[in-house]
């Protein structure tokens, strides 16, 4: 499984971008990234997936350079309810026996 | 359709009881994880079953813990002889392509 790093907090004011960076070093070629988000009192949910450069969606946009050893999600404007954990995990988009696993993720505290 | 549902919701039980917690995935979602969430803390893999697969029990934090699942629909998470350290949001996920779905959870408490 690739080990996944990222900070365990960051704070933000509202209005601002918001980047929190997952480094991934020992990533698979078979390996895509993907980042997750869970709200207090609730399971996790798919925030965006991305196996190269960059990809976006309603939610946030996804950079990941060539190497692929690092990814970074980036959330625009946040606001008070993005308040949050965000995980980023990485594993292969077969259907194997690897299980894909949460890190401790990052807590994003959005103030006013 | 249908999400992930898991019951019971909440569950309260003194320490050294049995528990037994459910878990009804998605239709078609061959693959269905357990996790175990401490207050304030990040998600605890469990265990992971993948179609017809031997599951994959790495996870499980003592031979107290024990799950099944019945072909690819209802699994069951079982916590015999409960301890106070076993009080946790216990999650329930099925999954398909790279992308978990998960359920509410059951919140346990250990008095």
């Amino acid at each position: 499984l690739a080990k996944t790093t990222q900070p365990i907090s960051m704070d933000s004011y509202e209005g601002q971008e918001v980047n929190i960076t997952c480094s991934h070093n020992n990533i698979a070629t078979n390996d895509y990234i993907t980042w997750y988000q869970q709200f207090p009192s609730q399971g996790p949910r798919f925030i965006i997936q991305g196996y190269k450069t960059k990809v976006t969606n309603e939610v946030a946009s996804l950079f990941i350079p060539a190497d692929r050893k690092s990814s970074t999600l980036s959330l625009p404007r946040v606001s008070l309810s993005d308040t949050a954990v965000y995980y980023c995990l990485v594993g292969d988009s077969g259907w194997g026996n690897t299980p894909l696993v949460f890190g401790k993720g990052t807590r994003l505290s959005v103030i006013a | 359709g249908a999400g992930v549902s898991q019951s019971p919701s909440n569950k309260v039980t003194e320490k050294g009881k049995d528990v037994e917690l459910r878990c009804d995935p998605i239709s078609g979602h061959t693959a269905l994880y357990w996790y175990r969430q401490r207050l304030g803390q990040g998600l605890e893999f469990l265990i992971y079953f993948q179609g017809n697969s031997a599951p994959d029990k790495s996870g499980l934090p003592s031979d107290r813990f024990s799950a099944e699942r019945t072909g690819e629909s209802v699994s069951t998470l079982t916590i015999q002889r409960t301890q106070q350290e076993d009080s946790a949001v216990y999650l329930c996920a099925s999954r398909v392509s790279n992308e978990q779905f998960f359920g509410p959870g059951t919140r346990l408490t250990v008095l």
